[in-house]
């Protein structure tokens, strides 16, 4: 059973356009993780949000957890093909120790 | 500057072949992760260690076995490979202390492929 799902899985769109990524679960998470991955990289960690209704920014990127911490987005302000690449949230429950769990992933693709 | 190594990038192997899979870390972290990431998957989660020879399985730790003899060092072993354990590998660490907000590291991935 998958704990975490994103949507969409696959997103391709024009520079300049704005998107938003969504991360999605019936479990409460202590935190979640957003992690951009390049072609034979491994994941690079973007943000972390601990409390519900938390918002931040990162240049472009906005991060939000949801008021129940059970969910999260990631929008992204007028996109560049810089920004292509697989984002992936990951939430740990409080139980978990340091365990994470991964949701599938979303394939962005920003064309010039 | 924080670094997770594996040992290769580009793995081929045969069916019922024993293959190690080595990861290093520079960061003194307790916690180490191996994940396999498959498209439409996600990264699973094969086993995990807390501290030296201490291991725990994840969701999908059929087929494999891990050691961890120092703490910078986590292998993982496939005891004898499949096609279906064609995949890549992420090994990743992180700091025990502070709780949820540590980071987690991974390193470059490992592309296998068993025929």
């Amino acid at each position: 059973t998958q704990l975490l799902e994103q949507s969409p899985q696959f997103l391709s769109i024009q520079e300049g356009e704005n998107l938003t990524v969504y991360c999605n679960s019936s479990s409460v998470f202590s935190s979640l993780q957003w992690y951009r991955q390049e072609p034979g990289e491994g994941p690079v960690l973007l943000v972390t949000v601990v409390t519900g209704g938390e918002v931040k920014k990162l240049k472009r990127l906005t991060f939000q957890f949801g008021d129940a911490r059970k969910d999260s987005s990631l929008h992204i302000t007028a996109a560049q093909p810089g920004d292509t690449g697989l984002y992936l949230c990951a939430g740990e429950e409080e139980t978990s120790g340091s365990r994470l769990t991964f949701g599938e992933g979303t394939q962005l693709t920003v064309n010039p | 500057d924080v670094k997770v190594t594996q040992s290769s990038r580009y793995l081929v192997k045969r069916t019922g072949e024993k293959v190690f899979l080595e990861c290093v870390q520079d960061m003194d972290h307790e916690n180490m992760f191996w994940y396999r990431q498959d498209p439409g998957l996600g990264l699973r989660l094969i086993y995990f260690s807390y501290d030296v020879k201490m291991k725990e399985k994840g969701d999908i730790p059929e087929g494999y076995s891990v050691s961890r003899e120092k703490k910078e060092r986590f292998s993982l072993i496939l005891e004898s490979a499949s096609t279906n354990q064609t995949s890549m590998y992420l090994c990743a660490s992180r700091d025990i202390a502070g709780g949820s907000t540590d980071t987690q590291y991974f390193g470059p991935g490992t592309r296998l492929t068993v025929l």
